[in-house]
């Protein structure tokens, strides 16, 4: 299993700021994700955080906006630039667990719930 | 094609009854299909997973029916309790693919 942990919780920031996420996990992982979830809707995939490498960004989201970091096997932040409040959401790190084509369970952070004015 | 439709969108269930919610998906290299639950303020976490080699999994009150040729599958939660009122989704993976699809969730309530 994973642990993971996100800093902060939760945030108020004003339009035009950047607010940088940060995720811990218990132990080493091959697979970091970073999801979006708009409050009582589904979760969106942002991106993959390759560790060594660039982050992998799904259709609709783009590295100027959403940088990613994954200096290590434990460790990746996300930081959501340029705010407006169309960003307001909840913003959740998750890991898999086992090899590149192993099926695993997918773990997840408890979410970073970000406001933006 | 990626998409995985989830109905229904909110679901009511008395104490002790059996809560039922359906998922669809297109994509035929699917081939894992795991069931997530959320709690308020809190992320996802697996409830109960099954691969189309089976038709049915069951774990304690929990159950996934999985018709392949329909491309359907469903999870039954029986004696439904309160302490399962949460957001459930449905999700498909595969084809090598190491990214899951979620689908659109359903906010179960079991009042007493």
């Amino acid at each position: 299993s994973a642990v993971i942990s996100q800093k902060p919780s939760r945030d108020i920031c004003q339009r035009g700021t950047s607010l940088t996420i940060q995720c811990q996990v218990d132990s080493q992982v091959t697979m970091m994700f970073w999801y979006r979830q708009q409050p009582g809707q589904s979760l969106t995939l942002i991106a993959t955080a390759n560790q060594g490498s660039e982050a992998t960004y799904e259709s609709g989201f783009v590295i100027d906006k959403f940088p990613i970091s994954r200096p290590n096997l434990t460790f990746s932040t996300l930081t959501v630039s340029n705010m407006s409040p169309e960003d307001s959401s909840i913003y959740l790190c998750s890991v898999r667990t086992g090899g590149l084509f192993s099926y695993n369970e997918q773990f997840f952070g408890p979410g970073t719930r970000l406001t933006v004015l | 094609q990626q998409q995985v439709k989830q109905s229904p969108q909110s679901l009511i269930v008395q104490k002790g009854g059996i809560s039922i919610i359906n998922c669809a998906y297109e994509n035929t290299a699917f081939d894992y299909f795991p069931w997530y639950q959320q709690f308020p303020g809190k992320g996802p976490a697996l409830l109960i997973a099954i691969r189309p080699d089976v038709s049915e999994k069951k774990e304690g009150r929990f159950t996934i029916s999985f018709n392949k040729s329909a491309k359907q599958f469903s999870l039954h939660i029986m004696d439904s309790q309160p302490g399962d009122s949460a957001t459930y989704f449905c999700a498909a993976e595969g084809g090598g693919y190491q990214k899951v699809t979620f689908g659109t969730g359903t906010k179960l309530q079991v009042i007493p």
